[in-house]
């Protein structure tokens, strides 16, 4: 039990579904960040969330929208994916991201697009 | 090109072999280096924070070292439970980076054999 908690595990869906991505941490934590792990490639920042301000946009497509409420619940909006989007999307969160803590991270959702 | 590189890609060890995975990065400074343990199916699990070169961590069968370009994870007598994926990701310390935003390595698929 990392204490960030993803759900769900496992999404299909073609490229015209509207689905979304959840992600809760129970550390206490004030920073939050979506990640995306493609095969044989580094983990790739999406956005980063600090006090539910959003301070980084790493030029992810509008197709992806991020969402969050407070700094325990994060959400990933997604629509109109294309194949290239099939991937595990990894939250992760941190004390916050002015310090030198470690990020933890959930166990992730494997996204396949038909 | 990527920032962080990890070598090998791939390692095979008989169990009680020991061996070492090395991270070498070039971002000019450093607020912080991490070492993950991934298994398959789940998201990356923290194990050590190194700050400053000549730091060692160490956690069980696990070391890790730093110097100002490369860290060093060595793995004294591994069982088949250490079979994993190990990834660095490094906390660039010069101003242009945004806090909080960690590169990762490809990281180092480790099979420990009976």
């Amino acid at each position: 039990e990392t204490g960030v908690t993803q759900t769900p595990r496992h999404l299909v869906m073609g490229m015209t579904n509207k689905k979304s991505l959840k992600c809760e941490q129970h550390l206490g934590h004030n920073a939050m960040y979506w990640y995306k792990q493609s095969a044989k490639k580094p983990l790739e920042l999406m956005f980063v969330y600090n006090f539910k301000e959003q301070t980084e946009n790493n030029s992810v497509p509008s197709r992806f929208s991020p969402e969050c409420p407070n700094s325990s619940h994060l959400f990933l909006h997604l629509h109109t994916l294309q194949p290239e989007d099939s991937a595990l999307y990894l939250c992760a969160s941190s004390q916050n991201t002015g310090d030198d803590q470690p990020q933890h991270f959930g166990d992730g959702t494997r996204l396949s697009i038909l | 090109e990527d920032q962080v590189t990890q070598s090998p890609e791939a390692l095979r060890l008989q169990e009680g072999e020991s061996s070492s995975l090395n991270c070498s990065y070039t971002v000019s400074g450093l607020r912080g280096l991490f070492w993950y343990r991934q298994d398959p199916g789940k998201g990356p699990e923290f194990l050590f924070t190194l700050y400053s070169a000549g730091e060692e961590k160490e956690k069980e069968r696990l070391k890790a070292t730093l110097t100002k370009k490369e860290s060093f994870l060595h793995i004294t007598a591994p069982k088949p439970e250490d079979s994993a994926t190990y990834l660095c990701a490094v906390h660039p310390a010069d101003r242009g980076s945004t806090l909080g935003r960690l590169y990762f390595g490809r990281g180092t698929q480790l099979t420990v054999w009976p």
